[in-house]
Protein backbone atom coordinates (compact mmCIF):
# COMPACT_ATOMS: atom_id res chain seq x y z
CA UNK A 1 0.00 0.00 0.00
CA UNK A 2 1.65 3.15 -0.74
CA UNK A 3 -0.41 5.39 1.61
CA UNK A 4 -1.90 8.47 0.14
CA UNK A 5 -0.10 9.96 -2.65
CA UNK A 6 -0.21 13.78 -3.01
CA UNK A 7 0.99 15.62 -6.53
CA UNK A 8 2.84 17.94 -7.04
CA UNK A 9 5.05 18.13 -4.10
CA UNK A 10 5.97 21.53 -4.60
CA UNK A 11 3.92 24.25 -6.99
CA UNK A 12 5.41 27.40 -7.81
CA UNK A 13 2.90 30.44 -9.32
CA UNK A 14 2.35 33.26 -9.58
CA UNK A 15 -0.01 35.80 -7.90
CA UNK A 16 -3.05 35.81 -9.59
CA UNK A 17 -2.88 32.34 -11.25
CA UNK A 18 -4.87 29.26 -10.49
CA UNK A 19 -2.93 26.42 -8.82
CA UNK A 20 -4.77 22.43 -8.95
CA UNK A 21 -3.80 19.81 -5.82
CA UNK A 22 -4.53 16.33 -6.49
CA UNK A 23 -4.89 13.98 -3.77
CA UNK A 24 -5.00 9.71 -4.29
CA UNK A 25 -6.19 8.38 -1.12
CA UNK A 26 -5.85 4.73 -0.09
CA UNK A 27 -7.59 2.38 -1.56
CA UNK A 28 -10.72 1.18 0.60
CA UNK A 29 -10.40 4.50 2.67
CA UNK A 30 -13.92 5.78 3.04
CA UNK A 31 -12.99 9.70 3.87
CA UNK A 32 -11.26 12.49 2.57
CA UNK A 33 -9.70 15.28 4.58
CA UNK A 34 -8.00 18.66 3.18
CA UNK A 35 -5.36 21.21 5.35
CA UNK A 36 -3.48 23.52 5.17
CA UNK A 37 -0.32 24.30 7.18
CA UNK A 38 1.24 27.31 8.05
CA UNK A 39 4.13 27.91 10.34
CA UNK A 40 1.54 30.96 11.85
CA UNK A 41 -1.43 29.41 11.87
CA UNK A 42 -0.37 25.58 12.22
CA UNK A 43 -2.68 22.48 11.12
CA UNK A 44 -6.10 24.55 9.59
CA UNK A 45 -8.91 21.86 8.68
CA UNK A 46 -10.66 23.13 5.27
CA UNK A 47 -12.85 20.49 4.30
CA UNK A 48 -13.89 16.72 3.78
CA UNK A 49 -15.97 13.96 1.49
CA UNK A 50 -17.08 10.65 2.80
CA UNK A 51 -17.88 8.34 0.06
CA UNK A 52 -17.09 11.23 -2.41
CA UNK A 53 -19.98 13.14 -0.50
CA UNK A 54 -18.57 16.91 0.53
CA UNK A 55 -19.56 16.57 4.30
CA UNK A 56 -18.26 19.73 5.75
CA UNK A 57 -16.09 22.72 3.81
CA UNK A 58 -16.42 25.17 6.83
CA UNK A 59 -12.45 25.89 6.65
CA UNK A 60 -12.89 26.60 2.99
CA UNK A 61 -12.08 30.41 1.76
CA UNK A 62 -15.87 30.29 0.17
CA UNK A 63 -14.67 32.60 -3.03
CA UNK A 64 -11.25 31.41 -4.03
CA UNK A 65 -11.27 27.42 -2.93
CA UNK A 66 -13.03 24.59 -3.95
CA UNK A 67 -12.68 20.76 -3.51
CA UNK A 68 -14.16 18.11 -5.56
CA UNK A 69 -13.87 14.27 -5.30
CA UNK A 70 -14.95 12.87 -8.74
CA UNK A 71 -14.32 9.32 -8.10
CA UNK A 72 -13.23 7.25 -4.68
CA UNK A 73 -9.80 7.35 -6.22
CA UNK A 74 -8.74 11.05 -6.38
CA UNK A 75 -9.46 14.58 -5.13
CA UNK A 76 -8.60 17.87 -5.69
CA UNK A 77 -8.09 21.30 -4.61
CA UNK A 78 -8.65 24.18 -6.77
CA UNK A 79 -7.34 27.75 -6.12
CA UNK A 80 -8.45 30.52 -8.08
CA UNK A 81 -6.37 33.72 -8.11
CA UNK A 82 -3.37 32.49 -6.09
CA UNK A 83 -2.45 35.04 -3.44
CA UNK A 84 0.91 35.50 -1.24
CA UNK A 85 -1.10 34.07 1.74
CA UNK A 86 -1.93 31.19 0.08
CA UNK A 87 1.65 30.30 0.21
CA UNK A 88 1.52 26.80 2.26
CA UNK A 89 2.20 22.80 2.53
CA UNK A 90 -1.43 21.67 1.84
CA UNK A 91 -2.09 18.07 3.01
CA UNK A 92 -4.60 15.33 2.42
CA UNK A 93 -5.54 12.65 4.47
CA UNK A 94 -8.03 9.65 4.38
CA UNK A 95 -9.41 7.22 6.67
CA UNK A 96 -11.00 4.10 6.86
CA UNK A 97 -14.26 5.66 7.95
CA UNK A 98 -15.04 9.10 9.89
CA UNK A 99 -15.92 8.53 13.15
CA UNK A 100 -12.37 8.42 15.72
CA UNK A 101 -10.45 7.05 12.77
CA UNK A 102 -6.83 7.30 12.30
CA UNK A 103 -6.00 9.31 9.07
CA UNK A 104 -3.02 8.77 7.12
CA UNK A 105 -1.46 11.56 5.72
CA UNK A 106 0.42 12.19 2.42
CA UNK A 107 3.66 13.99 2.33
CA UNK A 108 1.58 17.49 1.47
CA UNK A 109 2.14 20.05 -1.81
CA UNK A 110 4.38 22.67 -0.78
CA UNK A 111 2.63 25.88 -2.78
CA UNK A 112 4.77 28.70 -3.18
CA UNK A 113 3.02 31.91 -4.69
CA UNK A 114 5.15 34.54 -5.74
CA UNK B 1 -9.55 31.86 20.59
CA UNK B 2 -7.88 28.16 19.94
CA UNK B 3 -10.19 25.38 20.60
CA UNK B 4 -6.63 23.06 21.07
CA UNK B 5 -3.93 24.65 23.08
CA UNK B 6 -0.63 22.89 23.51
CA UNK B 7 2.67 23.52 25.86
CA UNK B 8 5.16 23.89 25.76
CA UNK B 9 6.08 25.09 22.28
CA UNK B 10 9.54 23.63 22.10
CA UNK B 11 11.14 20.94 24.36
CA UNK B 12 14.30 19.28 24.16
CA UNK B 13 15.64 16.66 26.72
CA UNK B 14 18.81 14.41 26.33
CA UNK B 15 18.68 11.00 24.70
CA UNK B 16 17.33 8.04 26.81
CA UNK B 17 15.64 11.23 29.22
CA UNK B 18 11.31 11.51 29.79
CA UNK B 19 10.09 13.99 27.80
CA UNK B 20 6.21 15.77 28.88
CA UNK B 21 3.72 16.99 26.36
CA UNK B 22 0.56 18.97 27.27
CA UNK B 23 -2.49 19.65 25.65
CA UNK B 24 -5.87 21.41 26.83
CA UNK B 25 -9.35 21.87 25.15
CA UNK B 26 -11.58 25.12 25.43
CA UNK B 27 -14.41 23.41 23.97
CA UNK B 28 -16.62 20.27 26.14
CA UNK B 29 -17.83 18.81 22.69
CA UNK B 30 -14.31 17.43 22.37
CA UNK B 31 -13.68 14.71 23.67
CA UNK B 32 -11.77 12.44 21.74
CA UNK B 33 -8.11 12.92 21.74
CA UNK B 34 -5.48 12.00 19.59
CA UNK B 35 -1.64 12.64 18.92
CA UNK B 36 -0.06 12.56 16.09
CA UNK B 37 3.70 13.25 15.18
CA UNK B 38 5.69 14.66 12.37
CA UNK B 39 8.82 14.65 11.15
CA UNK B 40 10.67 17.53 8.41
CA UNK B 41 9.58 16.99 5.08
CA UNK B 42 6.36 14.57 5.88
CA UNK B 43 2.86 14.32 6.64
CA UNK B 44 1.41 14.13 9.97
CA UNK B 45 1.34 10.49 11.65
CA UNK B 46 -0.68 9.18 14.21
CA UNK B 47 0.68 8.08 17.26
CA UNK B 48 -2.02 6.76 19.39
CA UNK B 49 -5.79 7.82 20.17
CA UNK B 50 -7.31 8.37 24.16
CA UNK B 51 -10.89 8.73 24.36
CA UNK B 52 -11.55 7.40 28.13
CA UNK B 53 -10.29 9.17 31.41
CA UNK B 54 -6.69 7.16 32.74
CA UNK B 55 -4.01 6.22 30.90
CA UNK B 56 -2.79 4.23 27.53
CA UNK B 57 0.73 2.98 26.80
CA UNK B 58 1.61 2.10 23.92
CA UNK B 59 5.37 1.30 23.77
CA UNK B 60 8.14 4.27 25.11
CA UNK B 61 4.38 6.48 24.78
CA UNK B 62 1.64 7.07 27.49
CA UNK B 63 -1.31 9.59 27.25
CA UNK B 64 -3.08 10.68 30.08
CA UNK B 65 -6.33 11.80 29.80
CA UNK B 66 -8.79 13.56 32.46
CA UNK B 67 -11.75 14.28 30.94
CA UNK B 68 -13.44 17.12 33.40
CA UNK B 69 -10.82 19.05 32.99
CA UNK B 70 -10.47 18.33 29.16
CA UNK B 71 -6.41 18.23 29.59
CA UNK B 72 -4.63 15.38 27.98
CA UNK B 73 -1.01 14.86 28.29
CA UNK B 74 2.05 13.00 26.46
CA UNK B 75 4.91 11.26 27.89
CA UNK B 76 7.99 9.84 25.84
CA UNK B 77 10.37 7.64 28.02
CA UNK B 78 14.11 6.64 26.91
CA UNK B 79 13.63 9.55 24.19
CA UNK B 80 15.34 8.79 21.01
CA UNK B 81 16.80 10.32 18.25
CA UNK B 82 13.59 9.29 15.89
CA UNK B 83 11.64 10.91 18.62
CA UNK B 84 12.87 14.61 17.10
CA UNK B 85 9.87 15.91 15.74
CA UNK B 86 6.95 18.19 15.87
CA UNK B 87 4.11 16.66 18.09
CA UNK B 88 0.35 17.36 17.51
CA UNK B 89 -2.54 17.10 19.86
CA UNK B 90 -5.81 16.99 18.14
CA UNK B 91 -9.40 16.40 18.95
CA UNK B 92 -12.88 15.33 17.80
CA UNK B 93 -16.32 15.93 18.64
CA UNK B 94 -18.78 12.99 20.47
CA UNK B 95 -20.15 11.38 17.36
CA UNK B 96 -23.61 13.30 16.32
CA UNK B 97 -22.92 16.87 17.33
CA UNK B 98 -21.17 18.02 15.20
CA UNK B 99 -18.28 17.71 12.11
CA UNK B 100 -16.05 14.54 12.62
CA UNK B 101 -13.17 16.80 11.88
CA UNK B 102 -10.09 16.82 13.92
CA UNK B 103 -9.35 19.71 15.13
CA UNK B 104 -5.16 20.93 15.77
CA UNK B 105 -3.36 22.59 18.19
CA UNK B 106 -0.43 24.61 16.83
CA UNK B 107 2.53 21.75 18.28
CA UNK B 108 5.26 21.22 20.48
CA UNK B 109 8.65 20.72 18.85
CA UNK B 110 10.60 17.93 20.30
CA UNK B 111 14.36 17.55 20.03
CA UNK B 112 17.20 15.77 21.45
CA UNK B 113 19.90 17.65 23.33
CA UNK B 114 23.11 15.83 21.74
Amino acid sequence: NAGVIQTPRHKVTGKGQEATLWCEPISGHSAVFWYRQTIVQGLEFLTYFRNQAPIDDSGMPKERFSAQMPNQSHSTLKIQSTQPQDSAVYLCASSLRTENERLFFGHGTKLSVL
Amino acid sequence: QQKVQQSPESLSVPEGGMASLNCTSSDRNFQYFWWYRQHSGEGPKALMSIFSDGDKKEGRFTAHLNKASLHVSLHIRDSQPSDSALYFCAASEVPGTGSNRLTFGKGTKFSLIP
